[in-house]
Order: structure tokens, then C-alpha cells, then sequence
């Protein structure tokens, strides 16, 4: 049971290059969650699904796009990457509901030069 | 406008001393968890809580829903403890607000 899976792990990105992150998991959880986390600030919401085929926006959606064609899929895109984007990007996934337990990624360190 | 706050935000201690890391949060909740994230690492859980108190090991977790308040303690504490930790509440829309940590150094 691998957990939740993110890929890369690392990436520098020069200003206007685009990539993909990959987050999958294995758990057959509906709600899939893609942060940012900067120094001195709790981690703020990209984008969430509630499953699949079901995107929304969270906190900070500008400047990435996200796709959930699979459900154990959770894809978020930079379309023309900007040093501000520049952080350590973590998914999380989670089953919903009252009992609900979370599950994180192992982080991808991006890098905007 | 922080839905989650803890205190403190920097703790140091000696080895064996007992820690109580604290958090606050004021939107309405279905569950407060306490993650684990150490330097370079991912994050993990260590607790999820309703109510009540749940003891793992050296760790202790107590949430007071009335207060809106919840403490994460270490017993024993030990440099392998040294982390950041993270108090996050998930409100009723299945939406987790997390607070900035509480980075914990544990000395020999």
C-alpha cells in the first residue's frame, strides 16, 4: 500500500515553462487536495476535487490549472511557471466525511528561476 | 485572518523534558489533526480528533470542542522528537485549515 505517491520530487523550472505534478493514491479516497507551503505560512489550498471528474478552486488557484480524470489521479498544472510559484508542493488525500483521516504526499520541491 | 493558530511557534528543549504545543481555531470543525513534518520530510499524521483525548506512544492529544482548543503533549521527549508540528482542523465542508507550525528542537 504505497499511500499517496507525488512525482517529481524535486524540479527548477525556468520563468515560462510549464509541468505537470503528479499525485496518486491507492486508498480509493473521493477528496484529493493539492497545497503550497512557504516558509512562515501554514499551508494554503491550490486547488481540491471531491472526486472524480470534479475540480475547485482553493485558497490560491491563480497560475495553476488541475485535473482529476482518474480518481486515484490528482494532476495540478503551471501553465508559464513564475518565480513567486517557486515552493514546496504537497497532496494530500482523504476519504471525507466526520471520521475523516488525511494522508500526504512526500512533497515536491519546485524551484522557478 | 488565521482560522488556526498555535503557539508556540519555536520550542526548544532538553531531552527527557515534557512539551505541550497548543492550538486555537475558530471556525466550527468535524475533526482537529495533529501532522508531523520533519526537516526535508513529508508529513504525516499522528492523531485525528473529535473529542476527547488519544494517547499514541509518547504522544498525547486532548481537544476541548467547547474552548475550541487543542494541545498536543510529548512525554519523555527525545531528539528524534525535533520536527515541525502542524495542527490542522477539517470544518464541515471537508476543507482543512492548517496552522504555520510549531518547529520543536530537542537537545541532548
Amino acid at each position: 500500500n504505497a499511500g499517496v505517491t507525488q512525482t517529481p520530487k524535486f524540479r527548477v523550472l525556468k520563468t515560462g515553462q510549464s509541468m505537470t505534478l503528479l499525485c496518486a493514491q491507492d486508498m480509493n479516497h473521493e477528496y484529493m487536495y493539492w497545497y503550497r507551503q512557504d516558509p512562515g505560512m501554514g499551508l494554503r489550498l491550490i486547488h481540491y476535487s471531491v472526486g472524480e471528474g470534479t475540480t475547485a478552486k482553493g485558497e490560491v488557484p491563480d497560475g495553476y490549472n488541475v485535473s482529476r480524470l482518474k480518481k486515484q489521479n490528482f494532476l495540478l498544472g503551471l501553465e508559464s511557471a513564475a518565480p513567486s510559484q517557486t515552493s514546496v508542493y504537497f497532496c494530500a488525500s482523504s476519504y471525507g466525511g466526520v471520521s475523516t483521516e488525511a494522508f500526504f504526499g512526500q512533497g515536491t520541491r519546485l524551484t522557478v528561476v | 485572518k488565521n482560522e488556526v493558530e498555535q503557539s508556540p511557534q519555536n520550542l526548544t528543549a532538553q531531552e527527557g523534558e515534557f512539551i505541550t504545543i497548543n492550538c486555537s481555531y475558530s471556525v466550527g470543525i468535524s475533526a482537529l489533526h495533529w501532522l508531523q513534518q520533519h526537516p526535508g520530510g513529508g508529513i504525516v499524521s499522528l492523531f485525528m480528533l473529535s473529542s476527547g483525548k488519544k494517547k499514541h506512544g509518547r504522544l498525547i492529544a486532548t481537544i476541548n470542542i467547547q474552548e475550541k482548543h487543542s494541545s498536543l503533549h510529548i512525554t519523555a521527549s527525545h531528539p528524534r522528537d525535533s520536527a515541525v508540528y502542524i495542527c490542522a482542523v477539517l470544518d464541515s465542508g471537508n476543507q482543512f485549515y492548517f496552522g504555520t507550525g510549531t518547529s520543536l528542537t530537542v537537545i541532548p
